[in-house]
């Protein structure tokens, strides 16, 4: 099975610094990778699909990059309401895995 | 607007069964993937099961297979996960969502859960 490995488990940053979270993938998946967003508490919300489209009514700080095995999702200015944790997944082919998760934190 | 509520979950027995199941509403339901994913207490997000819009594919992770059966019934615009053999590191709160595609895609839509507890 492919493996997604994230980096880093946690950061804290300030507001208005720009964000970078890595996935890597063991094999090759295209660009078949998402990017979830899942504030405490609350259910998780599709921010990015297909490595760098942006779902609909998600703010344009958000951004996905990336092809092949590594990938990123960067914030460009951090704002106190982005505080959550962030996977990501590969839907290339079964098993459907999420990356361990990001933690965000407010510096 | 798109809709997926979850029902059935609740406190089982190890070695228990419990079927979920997942009424949608806003979307054609015939034309879209689904998903079952999981969390357990303080974890992060596990993918279990996919079924295609026509329920002709489906596709678990190993940690559930021959376990669990994910099945749709599409007349119903509803999902279901029937789950056998229960343990307790089954206990999680079960989400079930919406792909992007036929086949497979990206999870856009999340319902809002329900929480299965495998306890003596």
């Amino acid at each position: 099975d492919i493996q997604m490995t994230q980096s880093p488990s946690s950061l804290s940053a300030s507001v208005g610094d720009r964000v970078t979270i890595t996935c890597r993938a063991s094999q090759a998946i295209s660009n078949f990778l998402a990017w979830y967003q899942q504030k405490p508490g609350k259910v998780p919300k599709l921010l990015i699909y297909a490595a760098s489209t942006l779902q609909s009514g998600v703010p344009s700080r958000f951004s996905g990059s990336g092809s092949g095995t590594d990938f990123t999702l960067t914030i460009s200015s951090l704002q106190p309401e982005d505080v959550a944790t962030y996977y990501c997944q590969k839907y290339y082919s079964a098993p459907w895995t999420f990356g361990q998760g990001t933690k965000v934190e407010i510096k | 607007e798109v809709y997926l509520v979850e029902s059935g979950g609740g406190l089982v027995q190890p070695g228990g069964s419990l079927r979920l199941s997942c009424a949608a509403s806003g979307f054609t339901f015939n034309t879209y993937a689904m998903t079952w994913v999981r969390q357990a207490p303080g974890k992060g997000l596990e993918w279990l099961s996919n079924i295609s819009g026509g329920g002709d594919s489906t596709y678990y992770a190993d940690s559930v297979k021959g376990r669990f059966t994910i099945s749709r019934d599409n007349s119903k615009n509803t999902l279901y996960l029937q789950m056998n053999s229960l343990r307790a590191e089954d206990t999680a709160v079960y989400y079930c969502a919406k792909g992007r595609g036929y086949e497979r895609g990206a999870s856009e839509i999340w319902g809002q859960g329900t929480m299965v507890t495998v306890s003596s």
